[in-house]
């Protein structure tokens, strides 16, 4: 069984586009994140939930926006891309304050 | 604020060498540390981890020992094998910030036979 799991693992489009990447744990941890990796391979946090509840939004760009439906599912949506949002990005999840678990990545392409 | 320093890459080393990647962390709390690596195509995976001063965290004949007073956080190997060709993170995480991970730049190591 997968633990961390995140669709798509591909996408590729146009700028401008509204698009949205999944996220589902099934480890039953409380607290989910996304994390941006860039070309040089450089990671950063962009958001936390706990519970459902927003606990870390750093300085992203308010065309991202995530949605945790319930605490086994963060979902990132971004609204009109541009090519400086390519990059791969990383969901996961944790027990507060314990190790964190990432899912496979998604690599993002906007042309 | 908190921030992670690691050697730059990449590494490259013949098979059964040893291996040192070198991180240091800038924190103001009490962090957790951690080594995550990466292999190409692939998420991350925690590799080995340390919690508090002196603890020394190993798998997979990796080790690394959390020194407050050096505020550092080595890598180690005594024999790498070609399969350990990846990239590996260096990462501290501070309760007082959510428990977000702070990553260090990641070091590529290449193990050629």
């Amino acid at each position: 069984d997968t633990a961390v799991s995140q669709t798509p693992k591909y996408l590729v489009t146009q700028m401008g586009n509204d698009k949205s990447i999944k996220c589902e744990q099934n480890l039953g941890h409380d607290t989910m994140y996304w994390y941006k990796q860039d070309s040089k391979k450089f990671l950063k946090i962009m958001f936390s939930y706990n519970n459902k509840e927003l606990i870390i939004n750093e300085t992203v760009p308010n065309r991202f926006s995530p949605k945790s439906p319930d605490k086994a599912h963060l979902n990132l949506h971004i609204n009109s891309l541009e090519l400086g949002d390519s990059a791969v990005y990383f969901c996961a999840s944790s027990q507060v304050e314990d190790e964190q678990y990432f899912g496979p990545g998604t690599r993002l392409t906007v042309t | 604020g908190n921030s992670v320093t690691q050697m730059e890459g990449p590494v490259t080393l013949s098979e059964e060498a040893f291996l040192t990647i070198n991180c240091t962390y800038t924190a103001t709390g009490y962090p957790s540390l951690f080594w995550y690596v990466q292999y190409p195509g692939e998420g991350l995976q925690l590799l080995l981890k340390a919690t508090k001063a002196d603890d020394k965290g190993s798998n997979k004949g990796f080790e690394a020992t959390y020194r407050k007073e050096t505020t550092s956080f080595h890598l180690e190997k005594g024999s790498v094998q070609v399969s350990d060709s990846a990239v590996y993170f260096c990462a501290l995480s501070d309760r007082n910030q959510g428990g977000k991970l702070i990553f260090g730049q990641g070091t590529e190591l290449s193990v050629k036979p």
